[in-house]
């Protein structure tokens, strides 16, 4: 199907363990981002890619690791899971222009970590 | 640090009734995105706003920037039901980032 999906839509995990949160676009967006949200803080950035080998950092990166070695996707690693990271994570791309242009959200994925 | 405010956080209003919902922001910035959220489901981009004065209507919705002010504006026009969501502001801040204000839970009751 065309657009932004994630993948998985729902999963559960024990602290410690380590998850990938995959996110996958057909439009040949040059943008890519990562975010959580969580009741009261609206949706905070973890991270962004500008382009296929270029990421860098938002307000909320800790614990977390991604990689865009493909234009299409942009996976979100949690390396050691923590409670603190039960959330729903958004994927969003834009087409260019990263901040200044408008971001399609994926459906999300929710994460329990127990 | 570039802060977003929404205000209020919680509206519960009557079908027909029109109220309006603020955002506020800290920094300077000529954009402002409002956003769409239903229950468990994702976000819809509802108005891009480019530039001060920059005004965007679309149905019983309309999103107006005033970039001297740091402020933007929702306005629900003759509410109804279907508009119950929550409603999502963001601006892009300096350097690299995009802050979401809280958002806005909106009810409208019959």
């Amino acid at each position: 199907d065309a657009g932004i999906t994630q993948s998985p839509r729902y999963k559960i995990t024990e602290t410690g363990r380590q998850v990938t949160l995959m996110c996958h676009q057909t439009w040949s967006h040059s943008y890519m981002f990562w975010y959580r949200q969580d009741l009261g803080h609206g949706l905070r950035l973890i991270y962004y890619s500008a382009a296929a080998d270029i990421t860098d950092k938002g307000e909320v990166p800790d614990g977390y690791v991604v990689s865009r070695s493909k234009t299409e996707n942009f996976p979100l690693t949690l390396e050691s899971a923590t409670r603190s990271q039960t959330s729903v994570y958004f994927c969003a791309s834009s087409v260019g222009g990263g901040f200044e242009e408008t971001q399609y959200f994926g459906p999300g994925t929710r994460l329990l970590v127990l | 640090e570039l802060k977003v405010e929404q205000n209020p956080l919680f509206l519960s209003m009557q079908e027909g009734k029109n109220y309006t919902i603020y955002c506020n922001y800290s920094t300077t910035s000529d954009r402002l995105y409002w956003y769409r959220q239903d229950p468990g489901k994702s976000l819809e981009s509802l108005f891009v706003l480019l530039s001060n004065g920059a005004v965007k209507q679309e149905g019983r919705l309309m999103a107006s920037l005033d970039t001297k002010a740091r402020l933007s504006t929702l306005h629900i026009t003759a509410a109804v039901h279907d508009l119950s969501a929550t409603y999502f502001c963001a601006t892009p801040s300096v350097g690299n980032d995009m802050r979401f204000g809280a958002g806005t839970r909106l009810t409208v009751k019959p």
